[in-house]
């Protein structure tokens, strides 16, 4: 079936322009993640919904970061006026159920290809 | 603040047994450990997780210590297409039970 879609691929960007980034999750999926992920390191954790709900956003480096999801399907990472410490993969991870205690599939997180942002 | 620590890099032959080992020395009683990989160029899979009991599926097996401060993953029969970056992580207990990532092992399989 579908997997997590993300768009676009690759984004470059000049210094202080806006950039909206697109993740399509898994279709059904009530949670949705969105990571940072620097060269060779690992994924750095932004922010977590829950349907259409905002529930943690301490990952968020500054208020240029901004996410949505309104339908509680399709999310938005926006980023103003961006800055070269932003240049990353951006990745985004639905799962079928809220995160649990009891760790199952249902609350497994699957991960879109990325999008990876070169601001110059 | 990764909970886990991993060797950087590992050769395997191809069609042999791949054990990634992983430490996790500070794990708490409820954190379940988590294994990724992550192809070049493409987002993290799912391999695996457990609590403190091994577990096996069809891409591998997971053996975590008694003590639960180490884990191994072991891919069976490696083939050149499990060549990635394996990240073993652990699910802190926070609102969202986030995962916290290390640097991860660069595993490459040699024909």
């Amino acid at each position: 079936g579908a997997g997590v879609s993300q768009s676009p691929r690759y984004k470059v960007a000049k210094r202080g322009q806006d950039v909206a980034l697109r993740c399509d999750p898994i279709s059904g999926h009530v949670s949705l993640f969105w990571y940072q992920q620097a060269l060779g390191q690992g994924p750095e954790f932004l922010t977590y919904f829950q349907n259409e709900a905002q529930l943690d956003k301490s990952g968020l480096p500054s208020d240029r970061f901004f996410a949505e999801r309104p339908e509680g399907s399709v999310s938005t990472l926006k980023i103003q006026r961006t800055q070269q410490e932003d240049s990353a993969v951006y990745l985004c991870a639905s799962s079928l159920e809220p995160p649990a205690g009891l760790a199952d599939l249902t609350d497994t997180q699957y991960f879109g290809p990325g999008t990876r942002l070169t601001v110059l | 603040d990764a909970k886990t620590t991993q060797p950087p890099s590992m050769d395997c032959a191809e069609g042999r047994a791949a054990n990634l080992p992983c430490n996790h020395s500070t794990i708490s009683g409820n954190e379940y450990v988590y294994w990724y990989r992550q192809i070049h160029s493409q987002g993290p899979q799912y391999i695996i997780h457990g609590l403190k009991n091994n577990e096996t599926n069809e891409m591998a097996s997971l053996i975590i210590t008694e003590d639960r401060k180490s884990s191994t993953l072991i891919l069976p029969h490696a083939t050149l297409r499990d060549t990635a970056v394996y990240y073993c992580i652990v699910r802190v207990v926070r609102s969202n039970y986030q995962l916290i990532w290390g640097a991860g092992t660069k595993l490459i399989i040699k024909p």
